[in-house]
């Protein structure tokens, strides 16, 4: 059974940098067919697609997040991670990872973790 | 502003059929395959209608979905008080190079 655990620190300052892990178990992140993906949710809002990875090729990201957004692969431990720099009030959301058909269909969704951005 | 347009609420009655809307652009439901994602409050988004309308295992068949141009639709037949939840539409938009979702509609069952 797959399974995708979002795992970072719940709150973080302004200007400094968010960093989340997703851990994936009953699945390889190598396996053929899949991106890996970050998505938000302010509270009370909808869905914001961060950006995908696939595991051996290169991140594409949404352009709203104006480069502020990194993700990267650690195939060795099974996990995909997600950096976001200078954050602000505006980046408080749960964030979920998920894994994708092809580069926009979601069909398996970590639980979310909620992160807040205060001082 | 999203770039999909969803209605904010909608409603039913228990057996009743409903259709949510979403209306998009050439750049994105005109050329792309819509999902739809069902929400539960304090959940994560679940997978219910993918490329317009092929369903997961485990979704019933009460679900479909259908695009017409630059729009798609989500109906739900047989409403029931499960259903109660907001709902989703995404597709991915080739003018913004972005995956897209639209703003959810909070189905209602009265």
């Amino acid at each position: 059974q797959l399974q995708l655990q979002e795992s970072g620190p719940g709150l973080v300052r302004p200007s400094e940098t968010l960093s989340l892990t997703c851990t994936v178990s009953g699945d390889s992140i190598s396996s053929t067919g899949h991106y890996w993906a970050w998505i938000r949710q302010p509270p009370g809002k909808g869905l914001e697609w961060i950006g995908s990875i696939y595991y051996n090729g290169s991140p594409f990201y949404n352009p709203s997040l104006k480069s502020r957004a990194t993700i990267s692969v650690d195939t060795s431990k099974n996990q995909f991670s997600l950096r976001v720099t200078s954050v602000t009030a505006s980046d408080t959301a749960v964030y979920y990872c998920a894994r994708l058909k092809g580069v926009a269909v979601a069909d398996f969704w970590g639980q979310g973790t909620l992160i807040a951005v205060s001082a | 502003q999203s770039a999909l347009t969803q209605p904010p609420s909608s409603s039913g009655t228990p057996g009743q059929r409903v259709t949510l809307s979403c209306s998009g652009s050439t750049s994105n439901i005109g050329s792309n395959p819509v999902n739809w994602y069902q929400q539960f409050p304090g959940t994560a988004p679940k997978l219910l209608i993918f490329t317009y309308s092929q369903r997961p295992s485990g979704v019933p068949d009460r679900f479909s979905g259908t695009k017409s141009g630059t729009s798609a639709s989500l109906a739900i037949s047989d409403l029931q008080s499960e259903d109660e939840a907001d709902y989703y539409c995404a597709a991915w938009d080739d003018s913004l190079n972005a995956w897209v979702f639209g703003g959810g509609t909070r189905l209602t069952v009265l």
